[in-house]
This record gives C-alpha cells, sequence and structure tokens, in this order.
C-alpha cells in the first residue's frame, strides 16, 4: 500500500513541550514538504526538503524543525517557541524529476491541540 | 500572504448541478493545480493546467487559465453529493532551492441530495 503515512493523528502538547510529529513515505519521491492548516484557511509551508540532508524553511519555519537523514523520513518537531501550535499538519511529497509539475501527494495530516 | 485567493468562500448546490469556482493569483507561474481536502483527510490533486494552456478538461472537470488576468476557474459538472469538499487552488513557483506550491484559501463545495 503505497503512499504518505503521517502519525500520530492526533497529537497534544503540554506548554514548554516539543513533540514530533512523524512523515513516511514509501513512493520513493526525493522531495518532502510540511504545511500548516488552520481553520478556513489555505496550506501555509513550514519546510520542505529536495534530497537527503538538505532542507530548507518555508514561509513560517520559526518554532519549527525538521530533519532530512532518510530519503522517506521527514519528521517535524514543533518546539517550545512555537506559541500557537494548534493546528492541522499536512505531509507531503513529489517526485523530484516532476519538477515542472510538482504535483504533490499528501498524508492524511496530525491535528496538534495544546493542553 | 496567500498568493491565490479563491472564490466564493463557499457554495451549496442540488445534486445534479454544476459548480464553478474561481482562483486569482499574483505572480507569474509555471503551473496552476487544483486539489480537493474532504474534511480532516488531506489534500488530493484533481488536475494540473500549464501557464501556456488554456483549458483542460478531466472526466466531469473543467479547469481554464487565463494569465493575463491571473485567474483560473474549476467547473464540475454535473455535481454528486461525493463531491461535498474543500477544493484549493495552488501555483507552482521555481525558487533557488527547488520549488513550491503556494495554496490559496480554498472553496467549501456542498453538494445537497
Amino acid at each position: 500500500d503505497g503512499g504518505i503515512t503521517q502519525s500520530p493523528k492526533y497529537l497534544f502538547r503540554k506548554e514548554g513541550q516539543n513533540v514530533t510529529l512523524s512523515c513516511e513515505q514509501n513512493l520513493n519521491h526525493d522531495a518532502m514538504y510540511w504545511y500548516r492548516q488552520d481553520p478556513g484557511q489555505g496550506l501555509r509551508l513550514i519546510y520542505y526538503s529536495q534530497i537527503v540532508n538538505d532542507f530548507q524553511k518555508g514561509d513560517i519555519a520559526e518554532g519549527y524543525s525538521v530533519s532530512r537523514e532518510k530519503k522517506e523520513s521527514f519528521p517535524l518537531t514543533v518546539t517550545s517557541a512555537q506559541k500557537n501550535p494548534t493546528a492541522f499538519y499536512l505531509c507531503a511529497s513529489s517526485r523530484d524529476r516532476d519538477r515542472a509539475k510538482n504535483i504533490q501527494y499528501f498524508g492524511a495530516g496530525t491535528r496538534l491541540s495544546v493542553l | 500572504s496567500q498568493q491565490g485567493e479563491e472564490d466564493p468562500q463557499a457554495l451549496s448546490i442540488q445534486e445534479g448541478e454544476n459548480a464553478t469556482m474561481n482562483c486569482s493569483y499574483k505572480t507569474s507561474i509555471n503551473n496552476l493545480q487544483w486539489y480537493r481536502q474532504n474534511s480532516g483527510r488531506g489534500l488530493v490533486h484533481l488536475i494540473l493546467i500549464r501557464s501556456n494552456e488554456r483549458e483542460k478538461h478531466s472526466g466531469r472537470l473543467r479547469v481554464t487559465l487565463d494569465t493575463s488576468k491571473k485567474s483560473s476557474s474549476l467547473l464540475i459538472t454535473a455535481s454528486r453529493a461525493a463531491d461535498t469538499a474543500s477544493y484549493f487552488c495552488a501555483t507552482a513557483v521555481f525558487m533557488e532551492y527547488g520549488n513550491k506550491l503556494v495554496f490559496g484559501a480554498g472553496t467549501i463545495l456542498r453538494v445537497k441530495s
């Protein structure tokens, strides 16, 4: 069953705590992305990675960190510096050689709430 | 700020009717894509139109692109209750370290049976 798996589906964060959202893909895609979605809004790019061991900040990277040690994995850490972390987080991937298209494939999302 | 702006924000129609959603954007693009999101789920790619294309069809979907007006429209014909979802336009922008999609705020479509 190919695709993108995000876990957990729901996550609760206590004040001052760092939490990590998992994103795994078995599509053999080179590029991976993290988005944040707030109610009634579109997706905003947090971080993206075009290749293993390299990643770039998106539009709202402050308070977040990522790593890309393996092609299939792109975990996102929401740090205590992110003061308003409650949102729906979506991970996506795309084939780098489809650069002219950049069609993205999405996971089912993780809903993060603050206790 | 968001690149794309969808219009209307919400649309409610009867099953069998057509649904039209519009998207406007601000900068030059390589392509424009439409995605669908069911409530509480991830996005699913529907259709892509390149900047040098004016119209594209896929099943019951028809997309138009007017680069002079920086706008696009998505038409869903003969709508079904299962089409109820949020629909987002996304513009593909190339950057130094790869490319990214810039999403609009979406149109919520409700199809009543």
